[in-house]
Protein backbone atom coordinates (compact mmCIF):
# COMPACT_ATOMS: atom_id res chain seq x y z
CA UNK A 1 0.00 0.00 0.00
CA UNK A 2 1.13 3.43 -0.33
CA UNK A 3 0.96 6.35 1.91
CA UNK A 4 1.63 9.87 2.41
CA UNK A 5 2.04 11.42 5.70
CA UNK A 6 2.05 15.25 6.46
CA UNK A 7 2.62 15.56 10.19
CA UNK A 8 1.47 19.47 10.24
CA UNK A 9 -1.98 19.73 9.82
CA UNK A 10 -0.99 23.67 10.36
CA UNK A 11 2.36 25.39 10.00
CA UNK A 12 2.44 29.39 11.18
CA UNK A 13 5.42 31.40 10.53
CA UNK A 14 6.41 34.99 9.85
CA UNK A 15 7.10 36.84 6.60
CA UNK A 16 10.66 36.74 5.86
CA UNK A 17 11.38 33.24 7.98
CA UNK A 18 12.04 30.00 6.71
CA UNK A 19 9.32 27.39 5.93
CA UNK A 20 9.51 23.86 5.88
CA UNK A 21 6.79 22.06 5.10
CA UNK A 22 7.18 18.00 5.80
CA UNK A 23 6.07 15.14 3.97
CA UNK A 24 6.78 11.89 4.83
CA UNK A 25 6.19 8.58 1.99
CA UNK A 26 5.26 5.19 2.10
CA UNK A 27 6.01 2.76 -0.64
CA UNK A 28 7.82 -0.32 -1.91
CA UNK A 29 8.55 0.78 -5.76
CA UNK A 30 10.47 3.93 -7.12
CA UNK A 31 7.52 6.65 -6.92
CA UNK A 32 6.83 9.89 -8.35
CA UNK A 33 6.75 12.89 -5.94
CA UNK A 34 4.31 15.80 -6.30
CA UNK A 35 3.59 19.04 -4.35
CA UNK A 36 -0.07 20.58 -4.83
CA UNK A 37 -1.14 23.96 -3.73
CA UNK A 38 -4.57 25.24 -3.06
CA UNK A 39 -4.76 29.40 -2.97
CA UNK A 40 -8.13 30.80 -0.95
CA UNK A 41 -10.66 30.11 -3.04
CA UNK A 42 -8.77 29.29 -6.12
CA UNK A 43 -8.56 25.07 -7.34
CA UNK A 44 -5.34 22.65 -6.76
CA UNK A 45 -3.00 23.34 -8.84
CA UNK A 46 0.61 21.56 -9.40
CA UNK A 47 3.88 23.22 -7.83
CA UNK A 48 6.44 21.24 -8.71
CA UNK A 49 7.28 17.59 -8.88
CA UNK A 50 10.24 15.85 -7.79
CA UNK A 51 11.63 14.76 -11.46
CA UNK A 52 11.79 18.20 -12.32
CA UNK A 53 14.42 19.17 -10.12
CA UNK A 54 13.08 22.88 -10.29
CA UNK A 55 12.18 25.86 -8.14
CA UNK A 56 8.73 27.01 -8.18
CA UNK A 57 8.32 30.62 -6.48
CA UNK A 58 10.97 30.03 -4.72
CA UNK A 59 9.91 26.73 -3.56
CA UNK A 60 12.25 23.52 -3.39
CA UNK A 61 11.77 19.91 -2.58
CA UNK A 62 14.38 17.40 -2.44
CA UNK A 63 13.44 13.22 -2.66
CA UNK A 64 15.45 11.53 -0.15
CA UNK A 65 14.93 7.98 -0.73
CA UNK A 66 16.34 6.81 2.56
CA UNK A 67 14.29 8.98 4.58
CA UNK A 68 11.49 8.19 2.39
CA UNK A 69 11.09 12.43 2.67
CA UNK A 70 9.92 15.09 0.15
CA UNK A 71 10.18 18.26 2.37
CA UNK A 72 9.00 21.41 0.83
CA UNK A 73 11.44 24.20 1.64
CA UNK A 74 11.36 28.24 0.95
CA UNK A 75 14.30 30.37 2.55
CA UNK A 76 12.06 33.46 3.33
CA UNK A 77 8.59 33.07 3.51
CA UNK A 78 6.10 35.73 1.82
CA UNK A 79 2.41 36.47 2.87
CA UNK A 80 1.26 35.34 -0.51
CA UNK A 81 2.53 31.33 -0.02
CA UNK A 82 0.11 31.67 2.73
CA UNK A 83 -2.70 28.35 1.07
CA UNK A 84 -3.15 24.74 1.32
CA UNK A 85 -0.29 22.06 0.60
CA UNK A 86 -0.74 19.16 -0.34
CA UNK A 87 2.17 16.44 -1.06
CA UNK A 88 1.27 13.57 -3.28
CA UNK A 89 2.67 10.38 -4.74
CA UNK A 90 1.93 8.03 -8.05
CA UNK A 91 2.98 4.96 -7.74
CA UNK A 92 1.82 1.90 -9.64
CA UNK A 93 -1.79 2.93 -9.15
CA UNK A 94 -3.26 5.70 -11.93
CA UNK A 95 -4.33 7.85 -9.51
CA UNK A 96 -2.36 10.39 -7.15
CA UNK A 97 -2.29 9.63 -3.20
CA UNK A 98 -2.49 12.62 -1.65
CA UNK A 99 -1.78 13.43 2.34
CA UNK A 100 -4.04 15.19 4.49
CA UNK A 101 -2.59 19.10 3.66
CA UNK A 102 -0.89 21.93 5.67
CA UNK A 103 -2.33 25.09 6.00
CA UNK A 104 0.74 27.35 6.05
CA UNK A 105 -0.12 30.58 7.34
CA UNK A 106 2.71 33.30 6.96
CA UNK A 107 2.19 35.87 9.54
CA UNK A 108 3.14 39.98 8.60
CA UNK B 1 -7.89 28.26 -22.73
CA UNK B 2 -10.87 27.70 -20.10
CA UNK B 3 -9.73 24.83 -17.17
CA UNK B 4 -11.58 21.83 -16.61
CA UNK B 5 -15.21 22.88 -15.44
CA UNK B 6 -17.49 20.94 -13.19
CA UNK B 7 -21.47 21.38 -12.24
CA UNK B 8 -23.23 21.95 -10.36
CA UNK B 9 -20.70 23.59 -8.08
CA UNK B 10 -22.82 22.58 -5.00
CA UNK B 11 -25.12 20.14 -4.65
CA UNK B 12 -27.59 19.50 -1.39
CA UNK B 13 -29.65 15.90 -1.31
CA UNK B 14 -31.92 14.26 1.06
CA UNK B 15 -30.55 10.80 2.05
CA UNK B 16 -31.62 8.41 -0.20
CA UNK B 17 -31.42 10.14 -3.29
CA UNK B 18 -29.48 9.64 -6.45
CA UNK B 19 -26.88 12.50 -7.55
CA UNK B 20 -25.21 13.03 -10.92
CA UNK B 21 -22.08 15.05 -10.91
CA UNK B 22 -20.79 16.63 -14.15
CA UNK B 23 -16.87 17.25 -15.37
CA UNK B 24 -15.52 18.89 -18.76
CA UNK B 25 -11.89 18.54 -19.02
CA UNK B 26 -9.55 20.67 -20.99
CA UNK B 27 -10.13 19.89 -24.61
CA UNK B 28 -7.84 17.35 -25.91
CA UNK B 29 -6.92 15.27 -22.94
CA UNK B 30 -7.16 12.08 -22.92
CA UNK B 31 -7.15 11.30 -19.17
CA UNK B 32 -9.66 11.90 -16.41
CA UNK B 33 -9.17 11.29 -12.51
CA UNK B 34 -12.19 11.44 -10.17
CA UNK B 35 -11.11 12.44 -6.42
CA UNK B 36 -13.17 12.67 -2.90
CA UNK B 37 -12.15 14.87 -0.52
CA UNK B 38 -13.62 14.72 2.61
CA UNK B 39 -13.83 17.83 5.22
CA UNK B 40 -9.86 18.25 6.83
CA UNK B 41 -8.34 15.31 4.47
CA UNK B 42 -6.44 15.38 1.38
CA UNK B 43 -8.25 14.00 -2.08
CA UNK B 44 -8.81 10.10 -2.57
CA UNK B 45 -8.59 8.77 -5.72
CA UNK B 46 -11.48 6.92 -7.21
CA UNK B 47 -11.55 6.69 -10.32
CA UNK B 48 -9.75 7.27 -13.65
CA UNK B 49 -10.46 6.95 -17.13
CA UNK B 50 -8.34 7.23 -20.84
CA UNK B 51 -10.61 8.12 -23.21
CA UNK B 52 -13.69 6.60 -23.39
CA UNK B 53 -12.30 3.39 -20.88
CA UNK B 54 -12.38 2.84 -17.59
CA UNK B 55 -9.36 1.65 -16.80
CA UNK B 56 -9.23 1.70 -12.70
CA UNK B 57 -12.08 2.23 -10.18
CA UNK B 58 -10.43 0.61 -7.30
CA UNK B 59 -11.14 3.88 -5.17
CA UNK B 60 -14.81 3.97 -5.21
CA UNK B 61 -15.93 2.97 -1.91
CA UNK B 62 -18.83 1.12 -2.62
CA UNK B 63 -21.38 0.04 -5.75
CA UNK B 64 -23.55 2.97 -4.99
CA UNK B 65 -20.85 4.68 -7.13
CA UNK B 66 -20.75 5.34 -10.73
CA UNK B 67 -19.04 6.90 -13.23
CA UNK B 68 -18.89 6.97 -17.18
CA UNK B 69 -17.45 8.48 -19.89
CA UNK B 70 -18.86 7.58 -22.94
CA UNK B 71 -17.42 9.95 -25.52
CA UNK B 72 -14.20 10.15 -24.19
CA UNK B 73 -14.75 13.91 -23.01
CA UNK B 74 -17.02 14.97 -20.56
CA UNK B 75 -17.81 12.60 -17.84
CA UNK B 76 -20.15 11.95 -15.25
CA UNK B 77 -20.23 10.45 -11.11
CA UNK B 78 -23.16 9.22 -10.00
CA UNK B 79 -23.94 8.34 -6.45
CA UNK B 80 -26.99 6.03 -5.82
CA UNK B 81 -29.35 6.17 -2.86
CA UNK B 82 -26.69 8.47 -1.07
CA UNK B 83 -25.54 8.63 2.65
CA UNK B 84 -24.29 11.09 4.56
CA UNK B 85 -20.82 9.78 4.71
CA UNK B 86 -21.06 10.85 0.88
CA UNK B 87 -20.73 14.00 2.06
CA UNK B 88 -17.47 15.45 0.66
CA UNK B 89 -15.84 17.86 -2.10
CA UNK B 90 -15.61 15.47 -5.51
CA UNK B 91 -12.61 16.73 -7.76
CA UNK B 92 -12.24 16.04 -11.35
CA UNK B 93 -8.84 16.13 -13.26
CA UNK B 94 -7.68 15.77 -16.39
CA UNK B 95 -4.25 15.17 -17.80
CA UNK B 96 -2.80 15.59 -21.62
CA UNK B 97 -1.51 12.42 -24.01
CA UNK B 98 1.84 11.67 -22.78
CA UNK B 99 3.70 9.40 -20.35
CA UNK B 100 1.02 9.41 -17.43
CA UNK B 101 3.67 9.67 -14.73
CA UNK B 102 5.40 12.67 -16.07
CA UNK B 103 1.66 14.64 -16.61
CA UNK B 104 0.58 17.38 -14.42
CA UNK B 105 -3.14 16.56 -13.57
CA UNK B 106 -5.12 19.92 -13.96
CA UNK B 107 -8.00 20.15 -11.71
CA UNK B 108 -11.48 21.47 -11.57
CA UNK B 109 -13.33 23.45 -8.82
CA UNK B 110 -14.99 20.83 -7.22
CA UNK B 111 -18.51 19.90 -6.29
CA UNK B 112 -19.48 19.62 -2.83
CA UNK B 113 -21.88 17.42 -1.93
CA UNK B 114 -24.04 17.76 1.35
CA UNK B 115 -26.59 14.68 2.14
CA UNK B 116 -28.67 15.84 4.68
Amino acid sequence: AQRVTQPEKLLSVFKGAPVELKCNYSYSGSPELFWYVQYSRQRLQLLLRHISRESIKGFTADLNKGETSFHLKKPFAQEEDSAMYYCALKGGADGLTFGKGTHLIIQP
Amino acid sequence: GAGVSQSPRYKVAKRGQDVALRCDPISGHVSLFWYQQALGQGPEFLTYFQNEAQLDKSGLPSDRFFAERPEGSVSTLKIQRTQQEDSAVYLCASSPPGLATYNEQFFGPGTRLTVL
